[in-house]
């Protein structure tokens, strides 16, 4: 079965810095992936996704994530982030190979961004 | 559009006491999940249905814990008797799934706020 692993629990930053959250996965043949932002006291919501072609891929908010087979990695970046991007981020991979399922995804435990003035 | 509807947003009651979460999911969605948040353990999933059938439930941590979906818009979680250690956050996707093999979202409630007295 697929594993995510995130490999930053916290990542403080000052306004207008850029940020890099990482995300490693295992290996496998082919992976759908995902970034989801969580504010506080609210549900998760997409970021972006990756299901194929460019391996850049940009997603809202300003945020940008590249995926790199060779590495199974599938960093989240942002140029400049603003006060307003304090939030929990969630990597996450499409479990194809799991029982045949086609829903389940498979979710890092987060990292809390801090954008500290 | 409507999104996935979560109720109740908070929850307070004594152990001991039953408790029923409901979950309404996006219209046509045929996954459903329900996770589990807590800052000890992060997102947990606990079940999810594909077309209102169970496919996997070994994230239901006891007997206490059970969830039904009668039809293809209504979801319940239960935990009978509650005890102070289910206090957490309990959230409901849906995704559609069929056909896309893993590659949609999964679209999360604003989640459940529990806590067991």
């Amino acid at each position: 079965a697929q594993s995510v692993t995130q490999l930053d629990s916290q990542v403080p930053v000052f306004e207008e810095a850029p940020v890099e959250l990482r995300c490693n996965y295992s290996s496998s043949v082919s992976v759908y992936l995902f970034w989801y932002v969580q504010y506080p006291n609210q549900g998760l919501q997409l970021l972006l996704k990756y299901l194929s072609g460019s391996t850049l891929v940009k997603g809202i908010n300003g945020f940008e994530a590249e995926f790199n087979k060779s590495q199974t990695s599938f960093h989240l970046r942002k140029p400049s982030v603003h006060i307003s991007d304090t939030a929990e981020y969630f990597c996450a991979v499409s479990d194809l190979d799991y029982g045949g399922s086609q829903g389940n995804l498979i979710f890092g435990k987060g990292t809390k961004l801090s954008v500290k003035p | 559009d409507a999104g996935v509807i979560q109720s109740p947003r908070h929850e307070v009651t004594e152990m001991g006491q039953e408790v029923t979460l409901r979950c309404k999911p996006i219209s046509g969605h045929d996954y459903l999940f329900w996770y589990r948040q807590t800052m000890m353990r992060g997102l947990e999933l606990l079940i999810y249905f594909n077309n209102n059938v169970p496919i996997d439930d070994s994230g239901m941590p006891e007997d206490r814990f059970s969830a039904k979906m009668p039809n293809a818009s209504f979801s319940t979680l239960k935990i009978q008797p509650s005890e102070p250690r289910d206090s957490a956050v309990y959230f409901c996707a849906s995704s559609w799934g069929q056909g896309h093999r893993g590659n949609q979202p999964q679209h999360f409630g604003d989640g459940t706020r529990l806590s067991i007295l």
